[in-house]
C-alpha cells in the first residue's frame, strides 16, 4: 500500500554542523507533508511543514525540501545542537490530518 | 500550559481488565486525534472527532476500544479486556479545523499490560 519512509536509521552528527533527513514516499497524491522531532518520553513535536506546491520551505535553523518528481522529503537541520538529538519522523497526510507516519530516524549529535 | 494534556502518564495493568485514559486538547483546536505508537515505530492513526462527532476510526480500532468527547472538548478512550498487544504509547493530538494544520500531540500515556 501507500507508505512512508525513511531511508537511514541513525545519522550521527558533529555538533555545528548541519544535519539531513531523508524520507521517500509514495503516494504521488499527498499534498501535504510534516516533520516531527521526538525526545524519549515525549510526544512528537512540530518541526515544520510542507504543502506539495512548495518545492522549499524554511523555518529557524530548519528547512525542508520537497522533490514531487522523485517523491522524496528532506529535513536540513543547520549548526546542529546537542538539544537536536531525537528521533525524526517525516509524515504524510491522508485527508482530514490522518497522518501516515514512517519508522524514523534517530539523530545523535556528539559534543 | 496551552498544550495538550494527557492524563496518566503511565498505566500499568492487568491482562483483562479495563482502562481509561483522558486527553484535553488545545482549547481552541476542534479536531482531536488517537494514535498509537509502539517501540521503534511511527504512531498510527486510530480515530479522530470533529468537536463532538467521531468522524472516522481506524481498523486499527478494535470493538474492545472506544472514544468519546461527549462536549466537543476533552476525550477519553477506553480500552476493555486489554491484552498483552494493546502495550503501547497512546498519543493523542489536536488541530485547528482546516484539513492542513499540523497536528499538535500530547505527551501520550504508556500502557503496560501485565
Amino acid at each position: 500500500g501507500e507508505s512512508v519512509g525513511l531511508h537511514l536509521p541513525t545519522l550521527s552528527v558533529q555538533e555545528g554542523d548541519n544535519s539531513i533527513i531523508n524520507c521517500a514516499y509514495s503516494n504521488s497524491a499527498s499534498d501535504y507533508f510534516i516533520w516531527y522531532k521526538q525526545e524519549s518520553g515525549k510526544g512528537p513535536q512540530f518541526i515544520i511543514d510542507i504543502r506539495s506546491n512548495m518545492d522549499k520551505r524554511q523555518g529557524q535553523r530548519v528547512t525542508v525540501l520537497l522533490n514531487k518528481t522523485v517523491k522524496h522529503l528532506s529535513l536540513q537541520i543547520a549548526a546542529t545542537q546537542p538539544g537536536d538529538s531525537a528521533v525524526y519522523f517525516c509524515a504524510e497526510n491522508h485527508g482530514n490530518n490522518r497522518l501516515a507516519f514512517g519508522k524514523g530516524n534517530q539523530v545523535v549529535v556528539i559534543p | 500550559d496551552t498544550g495538550v494534556s494527557q492524563n496518566p502518564r503511565h498505566k500499568i495493568t492487568k491482562r483483562g481488565q479495563n482502562v481509561t485514559f483522558r486527553c484535553d486538547p488545545i482549547s481552541e483546536h476542534n479536531r482531536l486525534y488517537w494514535y498509537r505508537q509502539t517501540l521503534g515505530q511511527g504512531p498510527e492513526f486510530l480515530t479522530y472527532f470533529q468537536n463532538e462527532a467521531q468522524l472516522e476510526k481506524s481498523r486499527l480500532l478494535s470493538d474492545r476500544f472506544s472514544a468519546e468527547r461527549p462536549k466537543g472538548s476533552f476525550s477519553t478512550l477506553e480500552i476493555q479486556r486489554t491484552e498483552q498487544g494493546d502495550s503501547a504509547m497512546y498519543l493523542c493530538a489536536s488541530s485547528l479545523g482546516s484539513s492542513n494544520s499540523p497536528l499538535h500531540f500530547g505527551n501520550g500515556t504508556r500502557l503496560t499490560v501485565t
